[in-house]
């Protein structure tokens, strides 16, 4: 069967400090993975998807980034963080293929920027 | 892009009652249309979902129908129980999907 990991779980940063937001799936290859931010009262919020290695499309500009080294390991990172980065961050995969099915999100990471 | 809108945000019910939420969406594409329950301090499942050559489906107490021509699609869950109580998002894709933002709904006892 197919798990997917997700870490931290929780985290408090400072502005300014660095991110790295890891996810890893097992169980299948070549999933497509996403990041998900869940603000409150906002929904989910698409970030980042990846539909192969080194492949990353993002949804929305803003200062983070995100990297898929190896086929089921999805990373999200930002350089300075900014208090509006503050959120659940949420990873997901899917089956691979241009058409869209379930997602299977991870447990999330509760981020607190301060 | 797409836009998604959902209705109503909070939703309360008596226990028994039968609950509704709404989505509507604006790019005639999307052709996956999902639904998930996320409990408190969890994360969301796919309770339902339906493809856009289906007009509805049903799983025990939870149904959704879809209306294509209009861009509607609602999630219909009856008898409701306590343990409904919960968020529940709409979703549209082709690709990638869009989340609606989200209806609490509370099922009191």
């Amino acid at each position: 069967s197919q798990t997917i990991h997700q870490w931290p779980a929780t985290l408090v940063q400072p502005v300014g400090s660095p991110l790295s937001l890891e996810c890893t799936v097992e169980g299948t290859s070549n999933p497509n993975l996403y990041w998900y931010r869940q603000a409150a009262g906002r929904g989910l919020q698409l970030l980042f998807y990846s539909v192969g290695i080194g492949q990353i499309s993002s949804e929305v500009p803003q200062n983070l980034s995100a990297s898929r080294p190896q086929d089921r390991q999805f990373i999200l990172s930002s350089k300075k963080l900014l208090l509006s980065d503050s959120g659940f961050y949420l990873c997901a995969w899917s089956w691979g293929g241009a058409n869209t099915g379930e997602l299977f999100f991870g447990e999330g990471s509760r981020l607190t920027v301060l | 892009g797409e836009n998604v809108e959902q209705h109503p945000s909070t939703l309360s019910v008596q226990e028994g009652d039968s609950a509704v939420i709404k989505c509507t969406y604006s790019d005639s594409a999307s052709n996956y249309f999902p639904w998930y329950k996320q409990e408190l301090g969890k994360r969301p499942q796919l309770i339902i979902d339906i493809r856009s050559n289906v007009g509805e489906k049903k799983d025990q107490r939870i149904a959704v129908t879809l209306n294509k021509t209009a861009k509607h699609f609602s999630l219909h869950i009856t008898e409701t129980q306590p343990e409904d109580s919960a968020v529940y998002f709409c979703a549209v894709g082709y690709s990638t999907l869009t989340f609606g933002k989200g209806t609490m709904l509370l099922v009191s006892p």
